[in-house]
């Protein structure tokens, strides 16, 4: 099983709302990332952990606070975001640590955030 | 740093070949090809190993120059569903950072019947 979930799929929010993402695997793979898409533009990465803890933060904006709270779920709590945070967000998941070699990544099906 | 992708964008008809290339600036680590097909998550078909070392679906073939640091997809026969934006992605090698997949612009392939 090469699934990873992620809820909600669809997300509609204000600039003054709080709101978080979800994202699950059961891999048992221990690096997980966020992602922002935005139409017709690749995949940038926002963060990773690895083992549960917070390895990469790609200088994202403090409105953006993610959070592992075991090996198999990853959110991302949203509060105060602006119109152009409106983006499909990704999750993905790696088998071992995100710094060795070749390690494929299997993502979610996204969540469509808009910001009004 | 990103990875040029090479076309934009390519039409096919059913049956024809097409091949995707990708280089980078710097030296690899892996090089990841992935296919998104329109409103759905990119999904996973080739990595490509420093060392020549390869794994992905069967049905697909890539080459990785370690030298050149470039790589390029090939796709034979192409069938309807090989429709979708193709996207590199580049673990570069640099020391004592964290890695990460680097995505280049992306290929947009559409195959006709």
């Amino acid at each position: 099983d090469t699934e990873v979930t992620q809820t909600p799929k669809h997300l509609v929010m204000g600039m003054t709302n709080k709101k978080s993402l979800k994202c699950e695997q059961h891999m048992g793979h221990r690096a997980m990332y966020w992602y922002k898409q935005k139409a017709k533009k690749p995949p940038e990465l926002m963060f990773v952990y690895s083992y549960e803890k917070l390895s990469i933060n790609e200088s994202v904006p403090s409105r953006f606070s993610p959070e592992c709270p075991n090996s198999s779920l990853l959110n991302l709590h949203l509060h105060a975001l602006q119109p152009e945070d409106s983006a499909l967000y990704l999750c993905a998941s790696s088998q071992g640590s995100p710094f060795g070699p070749g390690r494929e990544q299997y993502f979610g099906p996204g969540t469509r955030l808009t910001v009004t | 740093q990103q990875p040029v992708q090479s076309p934009q964008a390519v039409i096919l008809r059913e049956g024809e070949d097409a091949v995707i290339n990708c280089s980078s600036s710097k030296a690899l680590y892996s090089v990841h090809w992935y296919r998104q097909k329109h409103g759905e998550a990119p999904v996973f078909l080739m990595i490509l190993l420093k060392g020549g070392e390869q794994k992905g679906h069967e049905k697909i073939s890539a080459s990785f120059n370690e030298k050149k640091q470039q790589s390029s997809l090939y796709l034979t026969a192409s069938q309807l569903s090989y429709s979708g934006t193709y996207f590199c992605g580049t673990d570069v090698i640099s020391s004592g950072s964290a890695r990460q997949l680097t995505f280049g612009s992306g290929t947009q392939l559409t195959v006709l019947p």
